[in-house]
């Protein structure tokens, strides 16, 4: 039972322009969401959070938005940037798990 | 800056090979995990330990195990090594308690078993 998807394998978006990356999660007991991003043959690196009791979280060119009536988070990314070219794991955390739980990543693509 | 390190950033290793993969923190972290990532899968946990000595299953343990004597060592073990096992493992610590549980990953080992 996957309790945080991401149901875009992959997106490809032209430089300069918004990347939107979607996440949906069942687990209402989550407390917090986090995007992680991660380059090949690296680890991925923390990129921002969100409570549960906000609905939105902003730091420089990511802003992530969260809708718990829908169970949906959402990355923004403004402008994009070729260096922003990597794989994007949504997770979330809280309850009785322990844990963070992964979704299974999207791979997002910034062309010059 | 908290630094998880490593041993090997890449491995080769025949079936039936006993392998451990080693992990150090040197931010006095309560928590470490131990990943795999693979295409189309994500990450899947394998293991995680809350304090020395002390472990538990993740979401994938079987043919794995681990080790943490130490705080801040946690070691994987793959105790005969199959074809299926080859792929990126992460791992990765936090504090225990802390209200934003982030994670912080090492490079990975990429482990290849022919």
């Amino acid at each position: 039972d996957q309790q945080v998807k991401q149901n875009s394998p992959s997106l490809s978006v032209q430089e300069g322009r918004i990347s939107i990356l979607n996440c949906d999660y069942t687990n209402s007991m989550f407390d917090y969401f986090l995007w992680y991003k991660k380059y090949p043959a690296e680890g991925p690196t923390f990129l921002i959070s969100i409570s549960s009791i906000k609905d939105k979280n902003e730091d420089g060119r990511f802003t992530v938005f969260l809708n718990k009536s829908a169970k949906h988070l959402s990355l923004h990314i403004v402008p994009s940037q070729p260096g922003d070219s990597a794989v994007y794991f949504c997770a979330g955390y809280g309850g009785s798990q322990g844990n963070l739980i992964f979704g299974k990543g999207t791979k997002l693509s910034v062309k010059p | 800056d908290v630094k998880v390190t490593q041993s090997s950033r890449y491995l080769v290793k025949r079936t039936g090979e006993k392998v451990f993969l080693e992990c150090v923190q040197d931010m006095d972290h309560e928590n470490m995990f131990w990943y795999r990532q693979d295409p189309g899968l994500g990450l899947r946990l394998i293991y995680f330990s809350y304090d020395v000595k002390m472990k538990e299953k993740g979401d994938i343990p079987e043919g794995y195990s681990v080790s943490r004597e130490k705080k801040e060592r946690f070691s994987l073990i793959l105790e005969s090594a199959s074809t299926n096992q080859t792929s990126m493992y992460l791992c990765a610590s936090s504090f225990l308690g802390g209200t934003n549980e982030k994670l912080f990953f090492g490079s990975g080992t990429q482990l290849s078993v022919l």
